[in-house]
């Protein structure tokens, strides 16, 4: 158990729908990290905040947004879904920012979009 | 731009065979390299990590050495176990830029 913690663990929704998966990191990690696996795409790093504020952003798609609250929880809102949203949402903390820091992965959201 | 590849799976070996997985990268700055492991099912769980050039990181027998004239860290074991199956992702986060890549995974399956 990394002490992190996702929910849903899964969530089947329909095209055009929105949807927000919510993550909690482990006490103490100041840093969330938000990651998409697929069959075709891999593993791709979305987003990352550190301390409630926005500090790098990877392959995150216009219809994403994340934030995350003073109370270093984070939620990534996914809208207009389509077909190719379905994957595996990883959710990452680690205590600070940077390759010196390990992240520690949450077990995932299954999202599958019919 | 920064990448990384490594080599496609999956890998089947036998209990106790001797086990590489290549991995290189590309990457402006001064990346950190790492090796994630995801048992299925489960989320990643670092296995070993190397913050520069010629550091070998090391863990549960696991072994993988940082180097910048190859632009390499390939992942080595002397003797795997059936509980090494598992994916293992090749990652590097070049700290000046806040920039994470993992690479595609391999799959390995050791056979008892």
């Amino acid at each position: 158990d990394s002490g992190v913690t996702q929910t849903p663990k899964h969530l089947i929704t329909a095209t055009g729908q929105r949807v927000t998966l919510r993550c909690s990191p482990r006490s103490g990690d100041l840093s969330v990290y938000w990651y998409q696996q697929s069959l075709d795409q891999g593993l791709q790093f979305l987003i990352q905040y550190y301390n409630g504020e926005e500090r790098a952003k990877g392959n995150i798609l216009e219809r994403f947004s994340a934030q995350q609250f003073p109370d270093l929880h984070s939620e990534l809102n996914l809208s207009s879904l389509e077909l190719g949203d379905s994957a595996l949402y990883f959710c990452a903390s680690s205590p600070g920012q940077g390759g010196s820091y390990e992240q520690y992965f949450g077990p995932g959201t299954r999202l599958t979009v019919t | 731009g920064d990448s990384v590849t490594q080599m496609e799976g999956p890998v089947t070996l036998s209990e106790e065979a001797f086990l590489t997985i290549n991995c290189t990268y590309t990457a402006t700055g001064y990346p950190s390299l790492f090796w994630y492991v995801q048992y299925p099912g489960e989320g990643l769980q670092l296995l070993l990590k190397a913050t520069k050039a010629d550091d070998k990181g090391s863990n549960k027998g696991f072994e993988a050495t940082y180097r910048k004239e190859t632009t390499s860290f390939h992942l080595e074991k002397g003797s795997v176990q059936v509980s090494d199956s598992a994916v293992y992702f090749c990652a590097l986060d070049v700290y000046n830029f806040n920039k994470f890549y993992f690479g595609s995974g391999t799959k390995l399956n050791v056979k008892p």
